[in-house]
């Protein structure tokens, strides 16, 4: 079972400036089987990217995704006000379980 | 439009049981494997079980296996978490989610419901 530590705990930017979200395995993740969730306060969580680096539908195209191995990162390129939310990172082994990260919360400074 | 509404959850006493619901609509419920997520309150996400298509695999975290079910009805859209010998760790809302697959070369939850709150107390 791969365990997932996502770095920093909590990410304080303003908006317009970049976040990097850093997600790191115990073990090696395909990179088929990494993704990123967003969520909102009192909303469910939301797809992001998938396969490490896919934007989901209707994802923004300043979210971008990157990595492998055991080395992933999420990528908001200039923050908007509604991007301010806790993220995961998810992997999916060969089998279950799987594991999602502790979570980055990115809040306005 | 894809939706599904989870419902069941309630004030439970520990040692109890409980069964959620997750109602599907805008999708073919029948291939669609599914699974449910957990979060307890204040907490991060954690997986709890997942179920093919056709309902004969299941999976189960170590901290619920032995306790709860999973299983599903496609004649009727329908998921279930069967969850008995409930504990106070168990408190979280629970939510289903549709597994996507791409060609068996990736996977990921693509839609969400707005999950259900259970809470394991005396």
């Amino acid at each position: 079972e791969s365990v997932l530590t996502q770095s920093p705990g909590t990410l304080s930017l303003s908006p317009g400036e970049r976040a990097t979200l850093s997600c790191r395995a115990s073990q090696s993740v395909s990179s088929g089987y990494l993704a990123w969730y967003q969520q909102r306060p009192g909303q469910a969580p939301r797809l992001l990217i998938y396969s490490a680096s896919r934007r989901a539908t209707g994802t923004p195209d300043r979210f971008s995704g990157s990595g492998s191995g055991t080395d992933f990162t999420l990528t908001i390129s200039r923050l908007e006000p509604e991007d301010f939310a806790v993220y995961y990172c998810q992997q999916y082994g060969s089998s279950p379980p799987w594991t999602f990260g502790q979570g980055t919360r990115v809040e306005i400074k | 439009e894809v939706q599904l509404l989870e419902s069941g959850g309630a004030l439970i006493q520990p040692g109890g049981s409980l069964r959620l619901s997750c109602a599907a609509s805008g999708l073919t419920f029948s291939t669609s494997p599914m699974t449910w997520v957990r979060q307890a309150p204040g907490k991060g996400l954690e997986w709890v079980s997942a179920i093919g298509a056709g309902g004969s695999s299941t999976y189960y975290a170590d901290s619920v296996k032995g306790r709860f079910a999973v299983s599903r009805d496609n004649s009727k859209n329908t998921l279930y978490l069967q969850m008995n010998s409930l504990r106070a760790e168990d408190t979280a809302v629970y939510y289903c989610a549709k597994i996507f697959e791409c060609g068996g070369s990736c996977r990921a939850l693509d839609y969400w419901g707005q999950g259900t709150l259970v809470t394991v107390s005396s």
